[in-house]
Formats: C-alpha cells, structure tokens, sequence
C-alpha cells in the first residue's frame, strides 16, 4: 500500500528557511520527488533522491532516508515566488508509479 | 522548453457532454503517459496509466467507460470524459516518463454545468 504524510501549511517570513517534512510508507519504493505547484498550474519538478543523505540545489535542499521512510525538502532564503504548494511523492520500481502526499501550502510573509 | 502539452487548457460543458482531453509529448517518443486528476486542494491522484498501442490500466475505483483513453502514437494520448457531470469538474493533468522524473503537462481545468 502507500502512505505519504505532510504537513498541510506552513508560514514563514521572507528570507527565512523553512523545511517540510514527508514520511512514506511504500511498497517497491525506488525514491523521492519533491515538486512545487504554484495554484492552477501543473506541477514543476524540484528534486529526486534515491540514495541516503542531503541533495543541495541552490536554494532548494532535499534530504532521503530510505531506513527511516523519512524525507524533508529544505528552502532557504524564502522569496515571496516560493509561496506554493510543495508535493513530495513516492516512486515505485516495480510499475513507475507515483504516489502523491497530499500537498504542503508554504505561505511567505513579507 | 515545454516537454509536455494539453489541449485544451481549459473547457466549459453541459452535464452530458463529453469532453476530449489531449496530451502530446513535444520532445520525444513516450510509451507510457500517466493521467491525474487533482480536486481543490487535494493532491494529484493517478487515474490511469496510458500504454501505447494497448488498454489502458485504471486504478481501483476509476472507471474506464466513463474516462475513456487512447493511446495511438508515441506523442499523443487522448483522455475523453463520457457524459460529464458536475462531479467530474476537476483539473486533469498528464505526464510522462523521463529521464529520472515525470514531466507534467500544463493541465486542463474542466467545469461542467
């Protein structure tokens, strides 16, 4: 079965980091994808971690924990463009699928 | 540059009416396109995986007489929504496999009335 858990909003102020977090539970677990939706778009591609540790991108971090079914999306150095939907999602090995968790809404505070 | 395309971005019915959704891959040849829907703030759910020149596979609860998808070329599925109701209003959006992610078309908003 899959069971991907986030929280549902987080606020934070400009220029400020914030990290969101993501537990799964899933079978034929390959990796992670984190993405960001921007309201009434389709979703853009952050990050994906298959291996244990810490990916940087910029301002945008992705960490994975594959014994712990454990992930967290790191941004640092918050814009007011970063307020958006972040979702992380599971992918399986054995079909390609991807199983969503149900979206982080990061609101940024000026 | 876009990889993936919908059309049409957006479309307005009557309850009834059926609705043809079409996704293309711009940049290369996809086998496997996958097809979501997302309601209001809610996260994407699968709701078919489109094989070309074969049946689709539908997810638990998803009906394939009612969302009736084709697979014909290497570029381009079509997801038809048969008889729409107002239930069925939702954002529909297409991927497909590439290298390390799944590329995501820009959706289609569709209200039926």
């Amino acid at each position: 079965g899959q069971n991907i858990d986030q929280p549902t909003e987080m606020t934070a102020t400009e220029g400020a980091i914030v990290q969101i977090n993501c537990t799964y539970q899933t079978s034929g677990f390959n990796g992670l994808f984190w993405y960001q939706q921007h309201a009434g778009e389709a979703p853009t591609f952050l990050s994906y971690n298959v291996l244990d540790g810490l990916e940087e991108k910029g301002r945008f971090s992705s960490f994975l924990s594959r014994s712990k079914g454990y992930s967290y999306l790191l941004l640092k150095e918050l814009q007011m463009k970063d307020s958006a939907s972040y979702l992380c999602a599971a992918h399986r090995s054995n079909d390609y699928k991807l199983s969503f968790g149900a979206g982080t809404t990061v609101t940024v505070r000026a | 540059g876009a990889v993936v395309s919908q059309h049409p971005s957006r479309v307005i019915c009557k309850s009834g009416t059926s609705v043809k959704i079409e996704c293309r891959s711009l940049d290369f040849q996809a086998t496997t396109m996958f097809w979501y829907r997302q309601f209001p703030k809610q996260s994407l759910m699968l709701m078919a995986t489109s094989n070309e020149g074969s049946k689709a596979t539908y997810e638990q609860g998803v009906e394939k007489d009612k969302f009736l998808i084709n697979h014909a070329s290497l570029t381009l599925s079509t997801l038809t929504v048969t008889s729409a109701h107002p239930e069925d209003s939702s954002f529909y959006i297409c991927s497909l496999e590439g290298q390390e992610t799944q590329y995501f078309g820009p959706g289609t908003r569709l209200l039926v009335l």
